[in-house]
């Protein structure tokens, strides 16, 4: 199965912090993508890369940065966080191409809270 | 314009009857695909069903079925004998493959209570 994981399940820091979120992914997938969840809103897309050091900016990518120097992981990186910031994180992974292109996997999620 | 709109931010059923959960998208793009995902408490979002734009018969999977309509841009999720493990938040989801490539729009998701 595939599996991806998310470091972290309930972070809590404080504004102006540096805050760092990991996804690694074991099944050699190229596409890489990190969406924000908030009530009401849905899933947001921050950015998502398809290969390493490849990255895009998705509908949302104010205050955040992005690391993919290993295919299997994806780092999140809120340079300075702000209380707007707090939010469900998900990572999702998918093949680039084929029929497994169509679907993202996705990890448990990454709650953050900032104070 | 919202590219994915689901109008039902909560929908309650009883056990075992059928349920439809509504999603209307906006594209221009010839080529695209739908996806339903369902979010337990837990948190994890579950890939149930996909239907490509080109796929001449609705796509089922098991009790789901997607009920597609090209021409009024609808793609509802259609639950049978609905379980109490249903209860969850049901996102619908779209890609364009020429305008977006890899990236999948969300709708706001609609909210799913089971009742005994």
């Amino acid at each position: 199965d595939v599996k991806v994981t998310q470091s972290s399940r309930y972070l809590v820091k404080r504004t102006g912090e540096k805050v760092f979120l990991e996804c690694v992914q074991d099944m050699d997938h190229e596409n890489m993508f990190w969406y924000r969840q908030d009530p009401g809103l849905g899933l947001r897309l921050i950015y998502f890369s398809y290969d390493v050091k490849m990255k895009e900016k998705g509908d949302i990518p104010e205050g955040y940065s992005v690391s993919r120097e290993k295919k299997e992981r994806f780092s999140l990186i809120l340079e300075s966080a702000s209380t707007n910031q707090t939010s469900m994180y998900l990572c999702a992974s998918s093949l680039l191409s084929g029929s497994g292109a169509n679907v993202l996997t996705f990890g448990a999620g990454s709650r953050l809270t900032v104070l | 314009a919202q590219k994915i709109t689901q109008t039902q931010p909560g929908m309650f059923v009883q056990e075992k009857e059928a349920v439809t959960l509504d999603c209307t998208y906006d594209t221009s793009d010839p080529s695209y695909g739908l996806f339903w995902y369902k979010q337990p408490s837990s948190g994890e979002m579950i890939f149930l069903i996909y239907q490509g734009s080109y796929d001449q018969q609705n796509a089922t999977e098991g009790r789901y079925s997607l009920n597609f309509q090209k021409a009024r841009k609808s793609a509802n999720l259609v639950i049978s004998a609905s379980q109490l493990g249903d209860s969850a938040m049901y996102f619908c989801a779209m890609r364009e493959w020429e305008t977006s490539g890899s990236r999948l729009t969300f709708g706001e998701g609609t909210q799913l209570t089971v009742n005994p």
